[in-house]
């Protein structure tokens, strides 16, 4: 059974500093590996897609990495703004059982 | 298309009631799923379709859960007798062909309080 562990489970930061967000899976055969936003009692709105064969995305202050082989990806936010708070989720693919698997998230808070 | 609609947003109903949850999804996509999410966790599988089928379903959708796609388009998924259990986030999710090579575009989600 696919595993997905996201750490820090919360993080406060202070405006404009860089976030870094780790996301850990335990089976590497993966599609896939979806980065999502989540605010408070809101539905999922996603931010960026990483095919497997793919070791990064970037979208405006946002890249995401992925390392297949080692079960990771990191999400970087570059210089975080109070409207960066919420909740960043992991989800990963499989090539399987065609499943999305979430992390519980983490939580992050920038301060002005 | 304006993305994935789930509709009631919010549903407050009384225990040992039932409940039907509506999802439209993207109407190219040939996929659908439901999850739950409880505060403080991610999401989890609960069953998907492919078209009006339905491939598979999660152990955590008791019998007291059915989930309907006809013809392929809208879903909806009822809860019947609900427990207090129930309540959480339900959300839907849509993507196109097996492997998603767009990824899931999700609903807003329908937010069920049992009381």
């Amino acid at each position: 059974k696919q595993e997905v562990t996201q750490i820090p489970a919360a993080l406060s930061v202070p405006e404009g500093e860089n976030l870094v967000l780790n996301c850990s899976f335990t089976d590497s055969a993966i599609y896939n590996l979806q980065w999502f936003r989540q605010d408070p009692g809101k539905g999922l709105t996603s931010l960026l897609l990483i095919q497997s064969s793919q070791r990064e995305q970037t979208s405006g202050r946002l890249n995401a990495s992925l390392d297949k082989s080692s079960g990771r990806s990191t999400l970087y936010i570059a210089a975080s703004q109070p409207g960066d708070s919420a909740t960043y989720l992991c989800a990963v693919f499989h090539s399987n059982d065609y499943k999305l698997s979430f992390g519980a998230g983490t939580t992050v808070t920038v301060r002005a | 298309d304006t993305g994935v609609s789930q509709d009631p947003r919010h549903k407050i109903t009384k225990r040992g009631q039932n409940v039907t949850f509506r999802c439209d999804p993207i109407s190219e996509h040939n996929r659908l799923y439901w999850y739950r999410q409880t505060l403080g966790q991610g999401p989890e599988f609960l069953t998907y379709f492919q078209n009006e089928a339905q491939l598979e379903k999660s152990r955590l959708l008791s019998d007291r859960f059915s989930a309907e796609r006809p013809k392929g388009s809208f879903s909806t998924l009822e809860i019947q007798r609900t427990e207090q259990g129930d309540s959480a986030m339900y959300l839907c999710a849509s993507s196109l062909g097996f492997s998603s090579p767009s990824g899931y575009t999700f609903g807003s989600g329908t937010r069920l309080t049992v009381v």
